[in-house]
């Protein structure tokens, strides 16, 4: 049973280009969570979807930053014209319907660097 | 509004020796917690969850954690530390209306051999 999957593990990109992140979420889940870490910090929300829908983006930075979970493939994080503060460790996670007492389940994230 | 905060961002034990790692959450409903483990360039790994069946959960790799409403916390505990159990531990509580995880900033254990 395959966990959560992300790739790239590791994504370098020049400043003003653009970054996306892939996520597939575990067999029979259907919400995804991107998280973003910066060293010594700790899990920043960014964005809940569900196929199709966002539910809740009040983590996401209101330019550049945009995500999707379309009705077939994986989840993309979207980032456009990256800046240095863009590099960190983004995280991704899914769970099943359920509820709020469902478990979060992660990959293991993209380590983005920007030059 | 739903947050956690873990006290001490870095903790050293020897190794058999009792681990503590603090949690106390702010809630205002009774919410639904998680301690989660992260070792280096991994994702996070589900240790446990309380969801209100038992306040004394039992997780993965000897760890537990208690629910205690009085002092808001849900601190993880493992009686005998080992050298593997050096990691990162994280706190998250759940937003009881929706999907959404809060979590904690994290401590960092170091297990002295």
């Amino acid at each position: 049973n395959a966990g959560v999957m992300q790739n790239p593990r590791h994504l370098v990109r020049r400043r003003g280009q653009e970054a996306r992140l892939r996520c597939s979420p575990m067999k029979g889940h259907s919400h995804v969570y991107w998280y973003r870490q910066l060293p010594e910090e700790g899990l920043k929300f960014m964005v809940y979807l569900q196929k199709e829908n966002i539910i809740d983006e009040s983590g996401m930075p209101k330019e550049r930053f945009s995500a999707e979970f379309p009705k077939e493939g994986p989840s993309i994080l979207r980032i456009q014209q990256v800046v240095r503060g863009d590099s960190a460790a983004y995280f991704c996670a899914s769970s099943p319907p359920g509820g709020p007492n469902q478990p979060q389940h992660f990959g293991d994230g993209t380590r983005l660097s920007i030059l | 509004a739903q947050s956690v905060t873990q006290l001490g961002s870095h903790v050293s034990v020897s190794e058999g020796a009792l681990v503590l790692l603090r949690c106390n959450y702010s809630s205002s409903v009774p919410p639904y917690l998680f301690w989660y483990v992260q070792y280096p360039n991994q994702g996070l790994q589900l240790l446990l969850k309380y969801t209100s069946a038992a306040t004394l959960v039992k997780g993965i790799n000897g760890f537990e954690a208690e629910f205690k409403k009085s002092e808001t916390s849900f601190h993880l505990t493992k009686p005998s530390a080992h050298m593997s159990d050096a990691a990162e531990y994280f706190c998250a509580v759940s937003k009881n209306t929706g999907n959404q995880f809060y979590f904690g900033t994290g401590t960092s254990l170091t297990v002295i051999p």
